[in-house]
């Protein structure tokens, strides 16, 4: 069963704009973790946020982590018609030795 | 170096059938994890090892499903009598700690599986 739902399930937008995916999830957490796949094949790791850690930046991504509300954000700014694929976040559960994914964003940049 | 791979890279098999999948971890890395992606949907964990302790199952759907690990090197997923909603794409990934605060996965490119 799935531990983290993410919206919006589709997000599309131009060439230039800034896109924001959200994960919710229900337990406690190590760390959180987003994930961009490609084609529904291998998933890259884009960024790892801690749980006592607030906010991260990695090149153009912007994640954030309230876990008094358990939920994250992934922000990708000037997005590029490369950045179409799936992002998924990732959630590592105090105690467990895998990762629970959410359920996925669907970003597709239009050049 | 090399990344994770995994073979075959597509299979299609009859219900009923038993198919093996591959993956071959990056070198040193001490941690492997099987994780099973039904069309449009996210990651569900399988199969935990690490190192020379005993597996980590509980993902594992049925008693159809099992694998096997040597060392810290290649792993093998086994589906026995596959049925047409073990189609799906199984994706393999590992880490070089165990579970920590930090640690990455690092994923295969995964195998699709289509049962007939």
């Amino acid at each position: 069963s799935q531990q983290g739902e993410e919206d919006p399930q589709a997000l599309s937008i131009q060439e230039g704009e800034n896109a924001t995916m959200n994960c919710s999830y229900k337990t406690s957490i190590n760390n959180l973790q987003w994930y961009r796949q490609n084609s529904g094949r291998g998933l890259v790791h884009l960024i790892l946020i801690r749980s006592n850690e607030r906010e991260k930046h990695s090149g153009r991504l912007r994640v954030t982590l309230d876990t008094s509300k358990k939920s994250s954000s992934l922000l990708i700014t000037a997005s590029r018609a490369a950045d179409t694929a799936s992002y998924f976040c990732a959630m590592r559960q105090t105690g467990a030795n895998n990762l629970f994914f959410g359920t996925g964003t669907r970003l597709t940049v239009i050049p | 170096g090399a990344g994770v791979s995994q073979s075959p890279s597509n299979k299609v098999t009859e219900k009923g059938k038993d198919v093996e999948l591959r993956c071959d971890p990056i070198s040193g890395h001490t941690a492997l994890y099987w994780y099973r992606q039904r069309l449009g949907q996210g990651l569900e964990f399988l199969i935990y090892f690490q190192g020379n302790s005993a597996p980590d199952k509980s993902g594992l759907p049925s008693d159809r499903f099992s694998a096997e690990r040597t060392g810290e090197s290649v792993s093998t997923l086994t589906i026995q009598r596959t049925q047409q909603e073990d189609s799906a794409v199984y994706l393999c990934a590992s880490s070089f700690h165990s579970p920590t605060n930090t640690d990455t996965q690092y994923f295969g490119p995964g195998t699709r599986l289509t049962v007939l």
